[in-house]
Order: C-alpha cells, then structure tokens, then sequence
C-alpha cells in the first residue's frame, strides 16, 4: 500500500527566504506526483505536476523535483513572500484511474 | 474555469441523523471523487465514481455510500452520522483518462461537518 510521508509538518520562515519542502512515497511505481496548495478552510489548487518520466517541473518561484528510484520530491520556494503562507500537500497518482494518496501536508508561514 | 461547488461550508448535526452531502461540476468531467481531511493525515479517498451510476470504495468506504444519478453531480451519504465523522469533506472532479497523465484533479471549498 502506498504511504506518503511530508516532512516537516510546519515551518516559519522570515520573508525572502528560500526554502525547501519534502516529500517521500513508499512505492516508486506512480504515474505523476503533484503538489497541491491549500489556504485555510479551502479546497486545494494544483501547484505543479511531474509525470513518472520527468525530473521535475518549474513555475514561476516555485521548482519540483521528482527521485522515483528514491522515492522522493522535492517542492522549491525561492524568495518567499507572506501569500505563500498555507499548507502544501503532495499527492501520488496511482493508477490510470485518477487515484490520488495524500500526504500529511505542510503548513508554511512566511512571516514579513 | 472548472468550478466545483459544495452545498453547505458548515454543517452541525446530531448522531444518529442522515447527512447528505452535495457536490456539482460544470466541465462535464466522467471522475467525481470524495475526500475527508482531518489534522496530520491529509486527504483519506472515501469513494469515487468514474461515470453515472457507477462507483468504487476509497481506503476508507466505511459508514458512507454514494449516490451519482446525473454526471455532473456527486452525493455523500452518512447513513447515521457518529462524532468520528466529524472531519472537513473535499469533492474533486477530473476529466477521464489520457495517454500522457497530465489530467489533474479540482477540488471545492470543502463542507466542515460537526457531528454532536
């Protein structure tokens, strides 16, 4: 069964900063790995998407990266601003039809 | 834009009572699917449908049914709602399939159910 796991569960950060944040899934054979943002007592809005055979995927500030054989994403935030503050979730797609396993998010605080 | 509405944002309701819980999209998508999300676990799939009238269990089916008679429209059903349901419910929809896997999910606002 897959397991995705995001490290840390919070983080607060001073404005301007970059940073980093983790996620690893238990079984290397997904389809995609997307990231997901979502503000307080909000639905979730996709952030990237990396299909299985991509390394990673870029917009904007924002840069992930995709290790299948290591079971592991990356999700970069350069130059961060207070409206990045909200929780991150990274999702694994498992199969063809849409499923979805969610980690556990991250919330972020950028504080100005 | 893909919209996809929830009929209440908030919802008390006492144990024991029959809840449902409504979910509509505008883009025509065949997969409809329901999530609860409770602190520190993330999103848990309860059910999904990936046409009219059809259904499959998420990881977690248990107290819930569905209902999906029109495509664009997606029920949760808690047959006798208990405290342990208490939990904020996501509906999301995505077009079907295809070949490259770039179809990615759009989720509602949530509905923040309290079951007293």
């Amino acid at each position: 069964k897959q397991e995705v796991t995001q490290i840390p569960a919070a983080l607060s950060v001073p404005e301007g900063e970059n940073l980093v944040l983790n996620c690893s899934f238990t079984d290397s054979a997904i389809y995609n790995l997307q990231w997901f943002r979502q503000d307080p007592g909000k639905g979730l809005t996709s952030l990237l998407l990396i299909q299985s055979s991509q390394r990673e995927q870029t917009s904007g500030r924002l840069n992930a990266s995709l290790d299948k054989s290591s079971g592991r994403s990356t999700l970069y935030i350069a130059a961060s601003q207070p409206g990045d503050s909200a929780t991150y979730l990274c999702a694994v797609r498992r199969n063809a039809g849409n499923m979805l396993t969610f980690g556990g998010g991250t919330r972020l605080m950028v504080k100005p | 834009d893909v919209k996809v509405t929830q009929s209440s944002r908030y919802l008390v309701k006492r144990t024991g009572e029959k809840v449902f819980l409504e979910c509509v999209q505008d883009m025509d998508h065949e997969n409809m699917f329901w999530y609860r999300q409770d602190p520190g676990l993330g999103l848990r799939l309860i059910y999904f449908s990936y046409d009219v009238k059809m259904k499959e269990k998420g990881d977690i089916p248990e107290g819930y049914s569905v209902s999906r008679e029109k495509k664009e429209r997606f029920s949760l059903i808690l047959e006798s709602a208990s405290t342990n349901q208490t939990s904020m419910y996501l509906c999301a929809s995505s077009p079907s399939y295809n070949p490259q896997g770039l179809e990615t999910q759009y989720f509602g606002p949530g509905t923040r159910l309290l079951v007293l």
